[in-house]
């Protein structure tokens, strides 16, 4: 019963670095979500998926990309890490996008020096 | 632009029965939904509304009025478990989540 699954769980970058948030699947849901959450604040949608082949922005994608190459996996890519991309991320999943619930991994917290 | 209204943080007592409200403008409505997120952990489904009245589920109901742009969840019988963020999220004319910053419940014996 994996459901979701993120890792990395924690990392520190230096300001500068790159890195990839990776994010899979075993429920077989076309669509697939980024978000990212501060302190206070409620989730942010950064990139979203459809299906495999297609991805769209969300409200704050500046500074990431994605891809997604199959139903399952759907990485999260910093190019160039900031201290505001400091955050958790959340990677969810959903059969649909009306009327049924995202299912969320465990998050990955992120800090940028 | 769209924006959605909970309570920063709400007390109550072991036991007893809470309300936490949500209201939402957004550009299009195709329902609403309920999840709990504990420290330091995911968000999870609690529940879905899409039409008006009440829906209930244990412990927690929620309720919904389109016209008003107003949703509540009830939580009963609350138990220290409880204690958590509530966060209501609405589904938007692009069929996409657009999420509260969430109500922080406190729980005290």
């Amino acid at each position: 019963n994996a459901g979701v699954t993120q890792t990395p769980k924690f990392r520190i970058l230096k300001i500068g670095q790159s890195m990839t948030l990776q994010c899979t699947q075993d429920m077989n849901h076309n669509y697939m979500y980024w978000y990212r959450q501060d302190p206070g604040m409620g989730l942010k949608l950064i990139y979203y998926s459809v299906g495999a082949g297609i991805t769209d922005k969300g409200e704050v994608p500046n500074g990431y990309n994605v891809s997604r190459s199959t139903t399952e996996d759907f990485p999260l890519r910093l190019e160039l890490a900031a201290p505001s991309q400091t955050s958790v991320y959340f990677c969810a999943s959903s059969y649909s996008a009306e009327n049924q619930p995202q299912h969320f991994g465990d998050g990955t917290r992120l800090s940028i020096l | 632009g769209q924006n959605i209204d909970q309570p920063t943080e709400m007390t109550a007592t072991e036991g007893a029965i809470v309300q936490i409200n949500c209201t939402y403008q957004t550009s299009g409505f195709n329902g609403l939904f309920w999840y709990q997120q504990h420290a330091g952990e995911a968000p999870t489904f609690l529940s879905y509304n899409v039409l008006d009245g009440l829906e209930e589920k244990g412990r927690f109901s929620s309720f919904l009025s389109r016209s008003k742009g107003y949703s509540y969840l009830l939580l009963k019988e609350l138990q220290m478990k409880d204690s958590a963020s509530y966060l209501c999220a609405v589904v938007d004319s692009n069929y996409q989540l657009i999420w509260g910053a969430g109500t922080k419940l406190i729980i005290k014996p």
